[in-house]
């Protein structure tokens, strides 16, 4: 069966480190959501791609996080620097073009920064 | 603004039935849905329900409505260990597809 897959599962980092999530979505998929899970809440959107555009960036902190899906197939979220606030879990999730109704989740990347 | 709220605790014994309610504010929700996230895990599409709808069930699984309150509810018949999890409710407006999430009821098992 067809999942979004993450790397890493975990990462661990210092605070004012330069930190890269990846996410590769399932295939053919062209819409692809990053968010953020702080612990005990639901996730956040942060950014949201149509293809290789940016569809939604409003809550995406753009000082220190950049996003980019330069080929419109997998992604890279960045944290430069990262800060103790931005410890959390780091969802990706795709969807089929037309289909609004499921978004299909990855694992997560949990980042802790100490 | 857009909110959508649920108590955060649930403990059930094994067997029974669980109901996890929601509520939320945005009138112009077109789609609600129930999403079940294991420990260490993303989160699992349950179900969803269409906003002109006021039920819908799928085995063990019963989502109710009321759209006039803005209240959601799921009920998982016959409760089992592997249903412990955390269950968010979300609703999408029509304005884009956008999904607010609430903060998740954390559904424990009792023997």
């Amino acid at each position: 069966e067809a999942e979004v897959a993450q790397s890493p599962r975990y990462k661990i980092t210092e605070k004012s480190q330069a930190v890269a999530f990846w996410c590769d979505p399932i295939s053919g998929h062209a819409t692809l959501y990053w968010y953020r899970q702080i612990l005990g809440q639901g996730p956040e959107l942060l950014v949201q791609f149509q293809d290789e555009s940016v569809v939604d960036d409003s809550q995406l902190p753009k000082d220190r996080f950049s996003a980019e899906r330069l080929k419109g197939v997998d992604s890279t979220l960045k944290i430069q620097p990262a800060e103790l606030g931005d410890s959390a879990m780091y969802l990706c999730a795709s969807r089929d073009r037309g289909s609004y109704n499921e978004q299909f989740f990855g694992p997560g990347t949990r980042l802790t920064v100490l | 603004g857009e909110d959508v709220e649920q108590s955060l605790f649930l403990s059930v014994r094994e067997g029974d039935s669980s109901v996890i309610n929601c509520t939320y504010t945005d009138s112009s929700s077109t789609y609600l849905y129930w999403y079940k996230q294991e420990p260490g895990a993303g989160l699992q599409l349950l179900t969803y329900i269409f906003s002109n709808m006021d039920m819908k069930q799928d085995q063990r699984l019963t989502v109710l409505l009321n759209k006039k309150d803005k209240h959601l509810s799921l009920r998982i018949a016959d409760t089992q260990t592997g249903d412990s999890a955390i269950y968010f409710c979300a609703e999408r407006g029509n304005r884009d597809d956008k999904i607010i999430f609430g903060k998740g009821t954390r559904l424990h098992i009792l023997p």
